[in-house]
């Protein structure tokens, strides 16, 4: 496996489930991002990960929950979703570095019902 | 207030037909301009980063280039597989720490 992968692609769940996203680099990056991407809206920054430390928090509603246990992983636990939490939620990773590019995973889309 | 905006919303080309997508931002303490293609159904893809007014990076049919406040990605004689959404991302200085902050994308669709 190269790159950034997210499992899994797709994900349905009700409001009162508990679900987990989870994201894997092997690009030995040592930053991990969640993003939020919507119809019509630019991609929504949600949680950063530099050295397995969370060093950015967006105003992100309590029902997520990151995880980043190492630096070759983060996992985002959804539990309480609305409605409109539905989207395609993208992972990156990047050097910890202010030139370095984000690398994306190819998201997962969720939908909330 | 949006400080990245891409525009056109969308554009619809003849293949062949070259043309250029805009990126203007307005922040300052630019740190690095980026360039992302995302096709249906996949992260978005890095293409080019430019850090200062006057740089150029090209890459088979694309030609990224940076001013002071905007930057261009030109296409030339694109083809139907050019068809994806372009991001433009912008990282710019907040004190202390930088932001990288998205556009809304560019929908291109190449008709052959």
């Amino acid at each position: 496996e190269t790159g950034v992968t997210q499992t899994p692609r797709h994900l349905v769940m009700g409001m009162t489930n508990k679900k987990s996203l989870k994201c894997e680099q092997h690009l030995g990056h040592n930053a991990m991002y969640w993003y939020k991407q919507s119809a019509k809206k630019p991609l929504e920054l949600m949680f950063v990960y530099s050295l397995e430390e969370r060093v950015e928090n967006n105003s992100v509603p309590s029902r997520f929950s990151p995880e980043c246990p190492n630096s070759s992983h983060l996992f985002l636990h959804l539990h309480t979703l609305q409605p409109e939490d539905s989207a395609l939620y993208l992972c990156a990773s990047s050097q910890e570095h202010f030139s370095s590019p984000l690398h994306f995973g190819n998201g997962t889309r969720l939908t909330v019902t | 207030e949006d400080q990245v905006t891409q525009s056109p919303e969308a554009l619809r080309l003849q293949e062949g037909e070259s043309s250029s997508l805009n990126c203007s931002y307005t922040v300052s303490g630019l740190r690095g301009l980026f360039w992302y293609r995302q096709d249906p159904g996949k992260g978005p893809e890095f293409l080019f980063t430019l850090y200062s007014a006057g740089e150029e990076k090209e890459k088979e049919r694309l030609k990224a280039t940076l001013t002071k406040k905007e930057s261009f990605l030109h296409i030339t004689a694109p083809k139907p597989e050019d068809s994806a959404t372009y991001l433009c991302a912008v990282r710019f200085y907040t004190g202390a720490n930088s932001k990288l902050t998205f556009g809304k994308g560019i929908t291109l669709s190449v008709r052959p």
